[in-house]
């Protein structure tokens, strides 16, 4: 099946700081997402982007879909950035619907 | 998108007994979709839940284990059977927030099972 990685694994930053968060996936993809899970073990929806770049306030996010990657820049960063991001494919053929998960990014925001 | 509960939040169950999760949207939506989270672990897709037919499951996990019901396009449930330490997880129900081919996920809230 389909492969994903996410580096780093770990982040540590100071409040105000930039951040680049990537994902590599081994094969193409139909859908690829981006989570932010909170401390409570919820999973919030931050991108959709199979493909091209979309902005959301401090967080942009860019697919590279032809060369299998995926980034997400999270600006001046905040303590409640703070959790463990995920990146998530869905491959096509009959993978129809089911999310192959990245190992995720535990990111630590320090006030 | 759709709003997605889940029924418990979390527990506390004994080895041996089984738990049953429900998952309910507030939309009809056509795929819905299980998955489990061990401790620092990421996300593993445990089934696909078929309304009117019996559900899909990934490899490693079974029918006997892992049990699931889909009424009807609303609604959904997972029960984890004979529970050990091992399936201490939180458990997550997902669903397409809109139909048709490669749609963006929502996920519930989760359960958090503990098992002693």
């Amino acid at each position: 099946g389909i492969q994903v990685e996410q580096s780093p694994p770990d982040l540590i930053l100071q409040e105000g700081a930039n951040s680049t968060l990537r994902c590599n996936f081994s094969d193409s993809v139909n859908n690829l997402q981006w989570f932010h899970q909170n401390p409570w073990g919820q999973l919030i929806n931050l991108f959709y982007i199979p493909s091209g770049t979309k902005q959301n306030g401090r967080l942009s996010a860019t697919t590279v879909a032809t060369e299998r990657y995926s980034l997400l820049y999270i600006s001046s960063s905040q303590t409640t950035d703070s959790g463990v991001y995920f990146c998530a494919v869905e491959a096509g053929g009959t993978s129809y619907g089911k999310l192959t998960f990245g190992q995720g990014t535990i990111l630590t925001v320090h006030p | 998108s759709a709003v997605i509960s889940q029924k418990p939040s979390r527990d506390i169950c004994q080895r041996g007994t089984s738990l049953t999760i429900q998952c309910q949207v507030d939309s009809q939506v056509t795929m819905m979709f299980w998955y489990r989270q061990q401790p620092g672990q990421s996300l593993t897709l445990i089934a696909t839940a078929n309304q009117g037919s019996e559900a899909t499951y990934e490899s490693g996990f079974v029918i006997d284990k892992f049990p699931i019901s889909r009424p009807n396009l609303t609604f959904s449930t997972l029960t984890v059977s004979n529970m050990s330490p091992e399936d201490s997880s939180i458990y997550l129900c997902s669903v397409e927030g809109e139909a048709g081919a490669y749609n963006e996920q929502f996920f519930g809230p989760g359960t958090r099972l503990t098992v002693l």
